[in-house]
């Protein structure tokens, strides 16, 4: 089965462009959240999305948004990409609320390189 | 304040010791306790996890220690190897799964072969 599958692996932008990162779940899982890993440390909550809603959202700015698609398929958008949003993003998916554990399944990550 | 505090933030062991890692949390509204393994360049994996009830729980080489009261957990790496070497991190699930889990800051794990 495959797992939590991400795309871009590794991507550089400079400050002020715009960055799309992608994330399947696994199948079956109808719940996407995302992280951001900043080096040495460990993964920060930014949004989680259940069946297309956003069920939860951290401590990040505007810039950052997120949605997810019938598919359970989602993406994450940061605008106007500064130096310290260079990160590992991560996605994970879990099985629906209430009916688990609430173990997350993480992807391999996008490496985020602003310049 | 929904914190789970992890030490030591890094740690070298010689092969075939033991390595142990250490978390402490807050809010009593976590219901599960999982660990997870990153290697380099790689997503966090689920290693082995708790609940609350249970005082230990053992899989192969790795065990979780959990004392309710104190608030605190552990992992323990039997005979450790080289492999083992990566970065661990603790975390707390909320019983309301809408709630976001929290994860310590992680510990970095040397082996010595």
């Amino acid at each position: 089965d495959a797992g939590v599958t991400q795309s871009p692996t590794h991507l550089i932008k400079t400050r002020g462009q715009q960055v799309t990162l992608r994330c399947s779940p696994i199948s079956g899982h109808k719940s996407v959240s995302w992280y951001q890993q900043v080096l040495g440390q460990g993964p920060q909550f930014i949004f989680q999305y259940y069946e297309k809603e956003e069920r939860g959202r951290g401590n990040f700015p505007d810039r950052f948004s997120a949605r997810q698609f019938p598919n359970y398929s989602s993406e994450l958008n940061v605008n106007a990409l500064l130096l310290g949003d260079s990160a590992l993003y991560l996605c994970a998916s879990s099985l629906p609320a209430g009916a688990n554990t609430g173990e997350l399944f993480f992807g391999e990550g996008s490496r985020l390189t602003v310049l | 304040q929904q914190q789970v505090k992890q030490s030591p933030q890094s740690l070298i062991v010689q092969k075939g010791g033991i390595s142990i890692i250490n978390c402490a949390y807050e809010n009593t509204a976590f219901d599960y306790f999982p660990w997870y393994q990153q290697f380099p360049g790689k997503g966090p994996a689920l290693l082995i996890a708790i609940r609350p009830d249970v005082s230990e729980k053992k899989e192969g080489r790795f065990t979780i220690s959990f004392n309710k009261s104190a608030k605190q957990f552990s992992l323990h790496i039997m005979d450790s190897q080289p492999g083992d070497s990566a970065t661990y991190f603790c975390a707390g699930i909320p019983m309301n799964r809408d709630d976001k889990i929290i994860f310590g800051k992680g510990t970095r794990l040397h082996i010595l072969p």
